[in-house]
């Protein structure tokens, strides 16, 4: 079975810089033509791409958010995790993260996350 | 940059069909996905590929596709299909972009 579980702060101040532990379990990042990805979601708004890394350790970052964010993986530990520094007011949201497996044919984000909501005060 | 435009909303009766569409410039050259996300809960794949159903989804979940256009319908629309629907595609190969969704209301 396939299990994806975020973790992190759910409170971080203005400027401060948020990491998010996105932890797996039911199939490997060191194995071919698999993804994890960061989604987010303010609140009553629509889902974001955010960042995404690929078994050969290639990763993709939202151009307007490239200059803050880091994604990295632990193959060994089965983990993805994302950073976002200097954190505003605008960036509380529900964190998602999900996989893609070309492998199996499916282009899509077959299996998500519960999600971690994170608030950002001043 | 790219974006892919959802209706806001779309009410319908149950037993009738619902069709949500999703407008797209790349849509003709990239795979469309959709997903279900009920209130407090995370998204959900109900149609990969433009067309294909992922195991577990109802056979009344189908997607299609026609130049910058694809369409979800959802055939004999029950209660539990209450719910908001993303579609989602790429703007290359490397960068993905989500739809601005639609609120599903069953009357």
């Amino acid at each position: 079975q396939v299990t994806l579980k975020e973790s992190g702060p759910a409170l971080v101040k203005t400027t401060q810089t948020l990491t998010l532990t996105c932890t797996f379990s039911g199939f490997s990042l060191s194995t071919n033509e698999m993804r994890v990805i960061w989604i987010r979601q303010p609140p009553g708004k629509a889902l974001e791409w955010l960042a995404h890394i690929d078994w050969d350790d290639d990763r993709f970052y939202r151009t307007s958010l490239k200059t803050r964010l880091t994604i990295s993986k632990d193959t060994s530990k089965n983990q993805v995790v994302l950073t976002m520094t200097n954190m505003d007011p605008v960036d509380t949201a529900t964190y998602y993260c999900a996989r893609i497996f070309y492998g199996s044919g499916n282009y899509g984000m077959d299996v998500w996350g519960q999600g971690t909501t994170v608030t950002v005060s001043s | 940059s790219y974006e892919l435009t959802q209706p806001p909303s779309v009410s319908v009766s149950p037993g009738q069909t619902a069709r949500i569409t999703c407008s797209g410039d790349a849509l003709p050259k990239q795979y469309a996905h959709w997903y279900q996300q009920k209130p407090g809960q995370a998204p959900v794949m109900v149609i990969y590929k433009d067309s294909e159903r992922p195991s577990g989804i109802p056979e009344r979940f189908s997607g299609s596709s026609t130049g910058t256009t694809v369409t979800l319908t959802i055939s004999g629309v029950q209660a539990e299909d209450e719910a908001d629907y993303y579609c989602q595609s790429a703007d290359s190969s490397s960068t993905y972009v989500f739809g601005t969704g639609t609120k599903v209301t069953v009357l």
